[in-house]
């Protein structure tokens, strides 16, 4: 079946710093793949996706690329911000055409930004 | 404003009441889906809709029902709720199953 597999950290880094999250997935054929973020109190955003290999799904900073050769999607920013503290999830879903499977989600990483 | 919406926020109740926890989306979504969050295990799905009157199982059905008479609406029902049903849960809706889920903002249950 399917899974997707990320570090759960508290992930702590200080203002400014690099960040990478880990991300990586089992699944048949083509998935598309996705990272949630859910901030305190609140359900979950979609962040960025990719629906095919190689694809770079990016947005206020973030991204991620597609890597089907090693299976993962690690998210990266070049700077956080305190604002940028909240829970991760990468997920995935099957493309399999007349499939009914939703998404399948990774166990979040917590993600502290310190001033 | 487009939105997923989700009655009550926070629940305190007792082995064994039934209880419905709704969920509603104005976006006119034929897909909608219910999870449960729990910590060290992330997202896990319950049941999803595809669209009126088609249900089906998800990953962790068992103590769970829903039903689907009206597009907008996808309620969460538990018959008889355990404290292992003490959770976070989400409601998601899209327009079609490979479009993307729009979250509400979750309703915590807590089952003593």
């Amino acid at each position: 079946g399917n899974s997707v597999t990320q570090m759960e950290g508290p992930v702590t880094l200080s203002e400014e710093a690099f960040l990478t999250i880990n991300c990586t997935y089992t699944a048949t054929g083509y998935p598309s793949l996705f990272w949630y973020v859910q901030y305190p109190g609140e359900g979950l955003q979609l962040l960025l996706k990719a629906t095919k290999a190689d694809d770079k799904g990016s947005n206020k900073g973030f991204e991620a690329t597609y890597r089907k050769e090693t299976t993962s999607f690690h998210l990266e920013k070049g700077s956080v911000q305190v604002s940028d503290s909240a829970v991760y999830f990468c997920a995935l879903r099957k493309n399999s055409g007349g499939g009914a499977d939703g998404l399948t989600f990774g166990k979040g990483t917590h993600l502290i930004i310190q001033p | 404003e487009a939105q997923v919406t989700q009655n009550p926020r926070y629940l305190i109740t007792v082995t064994g009441k039934k209880l419905t926890v709704t969920c509603s989306q104005n976006m006119n979504h034929e897909y909608m889906s219910w999870y449960r969050q729990d910590p060290g295990l992330g997202l896990r799905q319950i049941y999803y809709s595809m669209n009126v009157e088609v249900t089906d199982k998800g990953d962790v059905p068992e103590g769970y029902k829903v039903s689907r008479k009206e597009k907008r609406n996808f309620p969460l029902i538990l018959e008889s709720p355990s404290p292992n049903q003490t959770s976070l849960y989400f409601c998601a809706s899209s327009f079609i199953i490979q479009a993307e889920q729009y979250f509400g903002p979750g309703t915590r249950l807590t089952v003593t």
